[in-house]
């Protein structure tokens, strides 16, 4: 595996389902990111980790719930999913600040 | 609060036409990306812009930055086909982890 992955592609849940995406960089970064993506509206910045510590949230719900326990991966975890939740969940990596981010594919979320 | 305004949202050319995107954005930064995203993709990286005056070119594509004005450009040059996408600017708040997205300009080349 090559940059940056995500499991699973995609995810349909009821709104009593507890689920995790899961994010794998292969590019020895020491950043990862979560970010949201909505119809009509831009990017929004979730969650950043940097050497596995939280330096950045967003204002998150609590129902969304990230781990990162090594520099390679992150997670993050769903309860209690509103159907507002819907949307597009992106994973990202960089080397640190002042450089792009890589993204991987995504998660379709859909709940019902 | 930052904020980071594309404009225009939506542009259809015709190939072989010139056209300009601009990114305006709120706070001050010296931080300037940009991102092109196909249908049902996720983002790939085009330009990092790190200083006021920076200018990078790949191909048909030049971006900018202008930081007193708070302002960064992405110019298209002679279109094709190839290039139709969204196209997001996103800003570095410097120092910070956080990066703000414009709202993207979905681009259409007409053959």
């Amino acid at each position: 595996e090559t940059g940056v992955t995500q499991t699973p592609r995609h995810l349909v849940m009821g709104m009593t389902n507890k689920k995790s995406l899961k994010c794998e960089q292969h590019l020895g970064h020491n950043a990862m990111y979560w970010y949201k993506q909505s119809a009509k509206k831009p990017l929004e910045l979730m969650f950043v980790y940097s050497l596995e510590e939280r330096v950045e949230n967003n204002s998150v719900p609590s129902r969304f719930s990230p781990e990162c326990p090594n520099s390679s991966h992150l997670f993050l975890h769903l309860h209690t999913l509103q159907p507002e939740d819907s949307a597009l969940y992106l994973c990202a990596s960089s080397q640190a600040t002042a450089r792009a981010q890589y993204f991987g594919p995504g998660t379709r979320l859909t709940v019902l | 609060e930052l904020k980071v305004e594309q404009n225009p949202l939506f542009l259809s050319m015709q190939e072989g036409k010139n056209y300009t995107i601009y990114c305006n954005y709120s706070t001050t930064s010296d931080r300037l990306y940009w991102y092109r995203q196909d249908p049902g993709k996720s983002l790939e990286s085009l330009f990092v812009l790190l200083s006021n005056g920076a200018v990078k070119q790949e191909g048909r594509l030049m971006a900018s930055l202008d930081t007193k004005a708070r302002l960064s450009t992405l110019h298209i040059t002679a279109a094709v086909h190839d290039l139709s996408a969204t196209y997001f600017c996103a800003v570095e708040v410097a120092g910070t982890y956080k990066y703000i997205f414009g709202t993207g300009t979905r681009l259409k080349v007409l053959a």
